[in-house]
């Protein structure tokens, strides 16, 4: 089955940029995802490349897609205190979308 | 527009006693319909899906089942509840573009 990884942890301070990575292994995936999911709620769509883009920049989300080396990055530029969360990404194109472990990014002052 | 309706939100329950979560999607037609589970510090696993009335995929063996009697209804079950069972469930439903939108969810504590 499909393996999707993130590292679990990462911390910045607000203001500096946060780059969150997932690495996965089945290439098959038309959509790849990212999702915030905020203390105790459910989860919040962020943004979505398509596997044919390289790139995707939407306000202060840029994703970059290296389909050579399946991974998937989230840049959050002028990260804030409101950015800190749990962030998934996920993988999806037919009927199933598989997200990876997450990463708990903690912004500090 | 499309909501998507989870409930109860929150519920404690003892060991082997059964479980019904139940999940409404409005404002669509013959959507996808997923059953996710998040244990805790732990990341997202899909435990059902279906494309339809009556289909259902279940992605792991488990203690759980889930049925859809209704196009835009999806419920979610346990005949009797392990301590395991423990943990987030989410309902979600896939729209437009093929993005994946999630209710509020569901903490479920066996005890």
């Amino acid at each position: 089955g499909e393996d999707v990884e993130q590292s679990l942890f990462l911390s910045v301070r607000e203001g500096d940029s946060s780059v969150i990575n997932c690495t996965y292994t089945d290439s098959s995936s038309t959509y790849l995802y990212w999702y915030k999911q905020e203390p105790g709620a459910g989860l919040q769509l962020l943004t979505y490349i398509f596997s044919n883009m390289d790139m995707k920049q939407d306000q202060r989300l840029t994703v970059l897609l290296n389909k050579k080396d399946k991974h998937l990055s989230l840049r959050i530029a002028d990260t804030q205190t409101g950015d800190s969360a749990i962030y998934f990404c996920a993988l999806g194109g037919t009927d199933k979308l598989i997200f990876g472990t997450g990463t708990r990014l903690q912004v500090f002052p | 527009s499309q909501t998507i309706h989870q409930w109860p939100a929150t519920l404690v329950q003892p060991v082997g006693s059964p479980l019904s979560l139940e999940c409404t999607v409005e404002g669509t037609s013959n959507p996808n319909l997923y059953w996710y589970r998040q244990a805790a510090g732990r990341g997202l696993q899909l435990l059902f899906y279906s494309v339809g009335i009556g289909q259902i995929s279940s992605e792991v063996p488990q203690n759980l089942s889930a049925s859809r009697p209704q196009d835009r209804q999806f419920i979610l079950s346990s005949k009797k509840l392990l301590l395991s069972d423990s943990g987030f469930y989410l309902c979600a439903w896939k729209g437009a573009g093929n993005t994946i939108y999630f209710g509020e969810g569901s903490w479920l504590t066996v005890v």
